[in-house]
């Protein structure tokens, strides 16, 4: 595809409902990030996958937070239970090689979640 | 202490100066990022940099690996280069991928 593609773009939810959010990274991309940025702070890492398995997900803040990709492609990150600290806009990114390769990752639109 | 720290928080310039923003490092890395995100949240790669120098238009980035530092400067700048600047670095440490970001510096930069 021409680039990193998210959906939805704004996800509007109440309190303890489950979200789904999805990502399409770039076509051949292996490796794929799940990024947050909560308002007024800074982006945080938290889940990063090389094809469909997940070397590090030390990011995730809570066992209420899960992601999966499969097909080495779509990846889709789900939030249980949501709470109102969960606002955020979250951002996938995709790059062609992960483990250990210099290579540039390349940022999604981002899913801004509010929760009420 | 953020293993990445940014300076300055928030930059005002006037059309035509010429801007540095820095950026300090405290863990080993693979790689260096700087990253402009737009007031409607979009994040677009601007270099990344493992040694030296690289330039693209009126950017330019550069990178001390002895020092951990690394510099991002926008010449000429101009109201369009308004945005936030994130320098991001991929650290080696535990073999990790992730990119550690820093919070960013808000630069404004006035006609």
């Amino acid at each position: 595809g021409a680039g990193v593609s998210q959906s939805p773009s704004n996800k509007v939810t109440e309190k303890g409902k489950d979200v789904e959010l999805r990502c399409d990274p770039i076509s051949g991309h292996t490796a794929l990030y799940w990024y947050r940025q909560s308002l007024g702070q800074g982006l945080e890492f938290l889940i990063y996958f090389q094809g469909n398995s997940a070397p590090d997900k030390s990011g995730l803040p809570s066992d209420r937070f899960s992601a999966e990709r499969t097909g080495g492609s779509v990846s889709t990150l789900t939030i249980q239970r949501t709470q109102q600290e969960d606002s955020a806009v979250y951002l996938c990114a995709s790059s062609f090689r992960g483990l250990a390769v210099y290579n540039e990752q390349f940022f999604g639109p981002g899913t801004r979640l509010t929760v009420l | 202490k953020n293993e990445v720290e940014q300076s300055p928080q928030n930059l005002t310039a006037q059309e035509g100066e010429f801007i540095t923003i820095n950026c300090s490092y405290s863990v080993g890395i693979s790689a260096l990022h700087w990253l402009q995100q737009h007031p409607g949240g979009g994040i677009v790669s601007l270099f990344m940099l493992s040694s030296g120098k690289k330039k693209h238009g009126r950017l330019i980035a550069t990178i001390n690996i002895q020092e951990k530092h690394s510099s991002l400067h926008i010449t000429a700048s101009h109201p369009r280069d308004s945005a936030v600047y994130i320098c991001a670095v991929r650290s080696t440490q535990g073999g990790s991928e992730k990119l550690v970001f820093g919070k960013g510096t808000k630069l404004t930069v006035n006609p």
